[in-house]
């Protein structure tokens, strides 16, 4: 069963330094999200992306973060300056229409130090 | 700001038991429904979805929608002790790509 993959599982690094999450949704899907879930909080929504651009985004994406389709089949999350309060799991989603479920990648566990 | 109300919990029942989810929310236009569960530092799969009013089946699992109501919620029958799990309840947002609200999920323990 096809299935959204993500890497690195997870990642560290300094307060300050850029990091890029990546992600491989399912082929034939069209819609593409990134959230995130603080420990011991609730999933949050970052972005939607839909034919090669950004069609929503939170509050929580602002200029730090940017998201890329470079090629056809990768979807990356770029935050350009961490902060301490990035620490949180990323979970990447996609779907093929927005009237089917979601189904979420195993998530990647971002530390900032 | 769209809600999504579910209760922390925990929510303990022997195994063998039905376990009863809620989960309210606030925007009327929603049309879909999807009930997660998560296990600690996983991430949600996908338990069943609901876009009509009334009852879904499938398996041990029961979800039930109440659209009047703005109420969503989940049975499980015969609950395991592998059922032991946090349910999220997400609720697509509308708008044309449709990101989903979670709710901030209710923990469950069933002790065999």
């Amino acid at each position: 069963e096809p299935e959204v993959t993500q890497t690195p599982s997870h990642q560290v690094t300094q307060m300050g330094q850029e990091v890029i999450l990546r992600c491989v949704p399912i082929s034939n899907h069209l819609y593409f999200y990134w959230y995130r879930q603080i420990l011991g909080q609730k999933v949050e929504f970052l972005v939607s992306f839909y034919n090669n651009e950004i069609s929503e985004k939170s509050e929580i994406f602002d200029d730090q973060f940017s998201v890329e389709r470079p090629d056809g089949s990768n979807f990356t999350l770029k935050i350009r300056s961490t902060k301490l309060e990035d620490s949180a799991m990323y979970f990447c989603a996609s779907r093929r229409t927005t009237a089917d479920t979601q189904y979420f990648g195993p998530g990647t566990r971002l530390t900032v130090l | 700001q769209k809600e999504v109300e579910q209760n922390s919990g925990p929510l303990s029942v022997p195994e063998g038991a039905i376990a009863s989810l809620n989960c309210t929310y606030s925007d009327r236009g929603s049309q879909s429904f999807f009930w997660y569960r998560q296990y600690s530092g996983k991430s949600p799969e996908l338990i069943m979805s609901i876009y009509s009013n009334g009852d879904k089946e499938d398996g041990r699992f029961t979800a039930q929608l109440n659209k009047a109501s703005q109420y969503v919620s989940l049975l499980i029958r015969d609950s395991q002790p592998s059922d032991s799990a946090t349910y999220l309840c997400a609720v697509n947002g509308g708008g044309n790509f449709n990101k989903f609200y979670f709710g901030s999920g209710t923990k469950l323990n069933v002790k065999p």
